[in-house]
């Protein structure tokens, strides 16, 4: 197994431009997770769905993020418009469904965003 | 609301100086506890999960236990490859969302 896909794995961009960042998840995890790591904030969850329908988005900061999962090998997470302070690294992570003792996360190596 | 606090927030040892690692937890009921290991430009690699307090469990140098309040990650004659942030998080009954705690930033040296 390949594990979870991030794609890209840097990104630069301006200020005000639209950043997306994909994902790929296990195939077979039903639960696909949005993080973010900073070194102040450590790191939060964004957003988690369960079999491509979005559940908990609380940990959304704005509008200004949206993602979506439109089937269960593919995720984005889009930011517009970006903003310097959205300069991050930004992981996806993923864990089976069924049996709760399946809740261990698998994480893909991130994407580093750097909004200037 | 669920917390996670980790101490120290960096650990500089020896080689072979044995050392352990502290998570202190409040969470709304326990699902479980997780340790992972995450390398610089890396995503969080998983190491354990422990579900109930008394339980232990073991992987090379590194064994982690749980009590009702803390977690420790006990690393026996560390060497240099084990430097890297090992992260706890915690589950809670009412759904699956991790919380995770700052880190502990373990450097060993030769």
């Amino acid at each position: 197994d390949a594990g979870v896909i991030q794609s890209p794995r840097h990104e630069v961009t301006e200020m005000g431009q639209e950043v997306t960042l994909r994902c790929k998840p296990i195939s077979g995890h039903d639960y696909l997770f949005w993080y973010r790591q900073t070194m102040m904030r450590g790191l939060e969850l964004l957003i988690y769905f369960n079999n491509n329908v979005p559940i908990d988005d609380s940990g959304m900061p704005e509008d200004r993020f949206s993602a979506k999962m439109p089937n269960a090998s593919f995720s984005t997470l889009k930011i517009q418009p970006s903003e310097p302070r959205d300069s991050a690294v930004y992981f996806c992570a993923t864990r089976r469904g069924g049996a709760w003792a399946y809740n261990e996360q698998f994480f893909g190596p991130g994407t580093r965003l750097t909004v200037l | 609301e669920d917390q996670v606090t980790q101490s120290p927030e960096a650990l500089r040892l020896q080689e072979g100086e044995s050392s352990s690692l502290n998570c202190s937890y409040t969470v709304s009921g326990l699902r479980g506890l997780f340790w992972y290991r995450q390398d610089p430009g890396k995503g969080p690699e998983f190491l354990f999960t422990l579900y109930s307090a008394g339980e232990e469990k073991e992987k090379e140098r590194l064994k982690a236990t749980l009590t009702k309040k803390e977690s420790f990650l006990h690393i026996t004659a560390p060497k240099p490859e084990d430097s890297a942030t090992y992260l706890c998080a915690v589950l809670n009954n009412a759904g699956n969302m991790l919380t995770f705690g700052g880190g502990t930033r373990l450097m060993v040296k030769p």
